[in-house]
């Protein structure tokens, strides 16, 4: 059984940083693209970022870039999410899943506020 | 960046009766292998999302057959031909040929 699991998640300040970990179980980790999928309270689903199995290649939605950054460890069949800078408007649940969505965690909340 | 237009964002439907949900996108999903990247989620209350179709019209394993997806291009349909009380959920669609990735807006199907 494949399994995602989310972790990471908080409270922080506005300007803070925080990193979400995701550890998968159950699929040939070094063979999948994942991706890190968000959705604020009440609203919709927003993609965030993903990277190729090898982690050569990685791509963000506008609206993180240059403030997040997507990594895996294949070694330890362990997706990261470095964000910095955060904002008001990043308060979300933040879901890893495989590369074009087969698998999704339960997610991890991340709550920016003062 | 490509977006997707979902309609009718608010679906009532009566028991048994059929449902349809469009999705159009801002330009052509055809990916330079050929093929076309996209998907549909079903997300219930409290859940996480769930894939129910990838590439236009194939079905993930577990999803009944009343539930298909169609289309190409830009325009694209998910269709319900009886629905059923689990069937409650916000529906996204979602492209994956053009980085970045974009969802649909969701539409919400309640029972009528």
């Amino acid at each position: 059984e494949v399994q995602l699991v989310e972790s990471g998640g908080g409270l922080v300040q506005p300007g803070g940083s925080l990193r979400l970990s995701c550890a998968a179980s159950g699929l040939t980790f070094n063979r999948n693209a994942m991706t890190w999928v968000r959705q604020a309270p009440g609203k919709g689903l927003e993609w965030v970022s993903s990277i190729y199995d090898n982690g050569d290649s990685t791509y963000y939605a506008d609206s993180v870039k240059g403030r997040f950054t997507i990594s895996r460890d294949n070694s330890k069949n362990t997706l990261s999410l470095q964000m910095n800078t955060l904002r008001a408007e990043d308060t979300a649940i933040y879901y890893c899943a495989t590369g074009r969505g087969t698998y999704w965690g339960r997610g991890t909340l991340v709550i920016v506020a003062s | 960046d490509v977006v997707m237009t979902q309609s009718p964002l608010s679906l009532p439907v009566t028991l048994g009766q059929p449902a349809s949900i469009s999705c159009r996108s801002s330009q052509s999903l055809v990916h330079r292998d050929g093929n076309i990247y996209l998907n549909w989620f079903q997300q219930r209350p409290g859940q996480s999302p769930r894939r129910l179709i990838y590439k236009v019209s194939n079905r993930d394993s577990g999803v009944p057959d009343r539930i298909s997806g169609s289309g190409s291009g830009t325009d694209f349909t998910l269709k319900i031909s009886r629905v059923e009380a689990e069937d409650v959920a916000t529906y996204y669609c979602i492209q994956g040929t053009h980085w970045p990735y974009t969802f649909g807006q969701g539409t919400k199907l309640e029972i009528k």
